[in-house]
């Protein structure tokens, strides 16, 4: 299975501050089909998870400019320019290239 | 819009056996694959199982892989788990989430969520 490791676990921003998380997985997401199946997803508190991201950049209907991924191979991040208030919650990676799907531990975003 | 609602969680005792459903709306259901994915209580995501769009191939995760059966009904626009031999680690709410694919763009996952049900496993 592939692992997919997130850091940092925690991180406390000041609001309209930038913040970054990584996400490293164990073997290269590249699909045969020469795509690359990384998402992220935001799940605030007492909610489902919310796609953000897909393919590793491509924001999805409605998310805000200020969410950005990057990244390739086994290497991701994910960027929020400036943070808001309603950012606040958890933040997980997961790989859909190669069942079984796969997420990361998660990343608790807070303001300071 | 697209709905997706969970129903059929509740308390189990182990070794039971509970279905789940997952009721969609706002799109054409038998067009796209489904995944269920739970979270314990306090914990991260883990991924359950896949089931495309005519119900042709499903995948499971190791953990369940025996005791759970993923399925859908497209002329009732409805997706289902048949959780068996449920075990305390089973403990957690359950999601239904969309699988989004077109010709231009390709597939990817996890586009819609329902708000879940909880599955408790105690004695």
């Amino acid at each position: 299975d592939i692992v997919m490791t997130q850091t940092p676990l925690s991180s406390p921003v000041t609001l309209g501050q930038p913040a970054s998380i990584s996400c490293r997985s164990s073997q290269s997401l590249v699909h045969s089909d020469g795509n690359t199946y990384l998402s992220w997803l935001q799940q605030r508190p007492g909610q489902p998870p919310r796609l953000l991201i897909y393919k590793i950049s491509k924001r999805f209907s409605g998310v805000p400019d200020r969410f950005s991924g990057s990244g390739a191979g086994t290497d991701f991040t994910l960027k929020i320019s400036r943070v808001e208030a309603e950012d606040v919650g958890v933040y997980f990676c997961t790989q859909a290239t190669q069942f079984p799907y796969t997420f990361g531990q998660g990343t608790k975003l807070e303001i300071k | 819009q697209v709905q997706l609602v969970e129903s059929g969680g509740g308390v189990v005792q182990p070794g039971g056996s509970l279905r789940l459903s997952c009721a969609a709306s706002g799109f054409t259901f038998s067009h796209y694959g489904m995944h269920w994915v739970r979270q314990a209580p306090g914990k991260g995501l883990e991924w359950v199982a896949f089931i495309r769009a005519d119900g042709s191939d499903r995948y499971y995760a190791d953990s369940v892989k025996g005791r759970f059966t993923i399925s859908r009904d497209n002329s009732k626009n409805t997706l289902y788990v048949q959780m068996n031999s449920l075990r305390a680690e089973d403990t957690a709410v359950y999601y239904c989430a969309k699988r989004f694919y077109d010709i231009l763009t390709g597939y990817y996952d996890f586009d819609f969520w329902g708000q879940g049900t909880l599955v408790t496993v105690s004695s």
